[in-house]
């Protein structure tokens, strides 16, 4: 069983859609999660972290549930910029980031 | 905003070479990974680095690998008698710590052929 399972995608939204991906993981002793950002041949960069409380930034509010071991990401009103590999991303107790194979999203005008 | 820095930007090296691919990380950073991503698929762990000694591998990490932090800022990854199938971008991250996430280079491309 992979660590990190994400639905590869690829979502293809209009602007302004509101688009939910949802990355599940294996280990129930994760500790953290983070949900990342590639664009094409580029370095993932870090988009946000994911607290139990659930957080929000901007347009983007991500959720975890460790009961259910899964963590999602909302992207509300996209923008075409938005158009990107999203990563989910879980840290283990020895500090070891597992890496979701990431969810394609296409942001059409 | 502070950066990963990854020299060179692309090698392109010979089957059985051996290549040495550097980075520095972040300076009050205290772990230091590497990771590949072969084109068009995942981004893979290699290795975590930790108070000047690997805290894991993968096995990917064969004995062909090996890192190094030399003078306490580069951070180098060398791999021995490079393989075709090790072409792929390599990514150097360091941070704080799991709660604060971790930063990423721009990563180096490398093509054996």
């Amino acid at each position: 069983r992979k660590e990190v399972e994400q639905d590869p995608g690829p979502f293809n939204v209009p602007e302004g859609a509101t688009v939910a991906f949802n990355c599940t993981y294996s280990n129930s002793a994760s500790q953290s999660f983070f949900w990342y950002r590639q664009d094409c041949r580029k370095e993932p960069k870090l988009l946000m972290s994911v607290y139990s409380s659930g957080n929000e930034d901007g347009r983007f509010t991500a959720q975890l549930n460790r009961a259910s071991q899964y963590i999602s990401l909302l992207i509300r009103d996209s923008k075409l910029s938005d158009s990107a590999t999203y990563l989910c991303v879980v840290v283990d107790n020895f500090n070891k980031f597992y890496f979701g194979s990431g969810t394609k999203l296409n942001v059409k005008p | 905003e502070p950066e990963v820095t990854q020299t060179p930007s692309h090698q392109v090296t010979q089957m059985g070479q051996e290549v040495i691919l550097r980075c520095v990380p972040i300076s009050n950073h205290l772990y230091f990974y590497w990771y590949r991503q072969i084109l068009g698929q995942k981004v893979e762990f290699l290795v975590s680095f930790y108070n000047n000694e690997i805290s894991e591998k993968s096995e990917i990490f064969d004995d062909q690998f090996s890192v190094e932090r030399p003078d306490g800022s580069n951070f180098t990854l060398k791999i021995r008698s490079t393989k075709l199938e090790d072409s792929a971008m390599y990514f150097c991250a360091s941070g704080g710590g799991s709660s604060y996430g971790y930063t990423f280079g721009s990563g180096t491309r490398l093509t054996v052929v």
